[in-house]
């Protein structure tokens, strides 16, 4: 499948824990993306990461990207009710860099 | 800052019939995406338009799925004749370059149901 995969596909966790996605993917790539979808609704994006950098921040967020294992993680800390949702990376590759693929997601749900 | 608009946000259809959705785009936004996001899964991505111009559509399934951008502004999206594992959302999303790297801005999706 050109699609990679995320782990967990679920995850329930307690407020004020701390929530970690992985990503994985299959090619090439010049940049990776999260994305949140609340049910029911479009996406948003979260972050952007390029395939030169290793980790960034942004609020809670924390992404991390190896290329050598071809694989990504979002941290988000202190996680809140209002944080549940769908959460997917998706990439754009090297050759036909202009398309985005999205993982599988992971659902979040965070308890209170 | 007004964002991707999609009509109709839902559409109960019989096998067979054709349906069409709409999206316009972030105004200035010169990349437009449709994606087929069936339940429980990541988004799947149908075309790509550069302007109106096709970048990508080997995911589409040519022989029932249609996608126009006239103008290079708003798209529409039509399936004749639908079948029932087109049951799913289609959301639309723009983006600002067409090339690489840029976040996407997705419209609500429209929701179709194929009895």
């Amino acid at each position: 499948s050109q699609q990679g995969e995320e782990d967990p596909q679920a995850l329930s966790i307690q407020e004020g824990e701390n929530a970690t996605m992985n990503c994985s993917y299959k090619t090439s790539i010049n940049n990776l993306q999260w994305y949140r979808q609340n049910s029911g609704r479009g996406l948003v994006h979260l972050i952007l990461i390029r395939s030169n950098e290793r980790e960034k921040h942004s609020g809670r967020l924390r992404v991390t990207l190896d290329t050598s294992k071809k694989s990504s993680s979002l941290l988000i800390t202190a996680s809140r009710a209002a944080d549940t949702a769908s959460y997917f990376c998706a990439w754009t590759g090297i050759q036909g860099a202009q398309k985005l693929v999205f993982g599988q997601g992971t659902r979040l749900t965070i308890n209170p | 800052e007004a964002g991707v608009a999609q009509s109709p946000r839902y559409k109960i259809i019989e096998k067979r019939q054709s349906v069409a959705f709409w999206c316009n785009p972030i105004s200035g936004h010169a990349t437009l995406y449709w994606y087929q996001q069936i339940l429980g899964q990541g988004p799947k991505l149908l075309i790509q338009f550069q302007n109106n111009g096709v970048v990508d559509d080997s995911q589409l399934p040519k022989d029932r799925f249609s996608a126009e951008r006239l103008k290079g502004v708003d798209s529409t999206l039509k399936i004749q004749p639908a079948k029932l594992e087109d049951s799913a959302v289609y959301l639309c999303a723009s983006r600002f370059t067409g090339g690489s790297g840029g976040e996407l801005f997705f419209g609500e999706g429209s929701r179709l149901t194929v009895l």
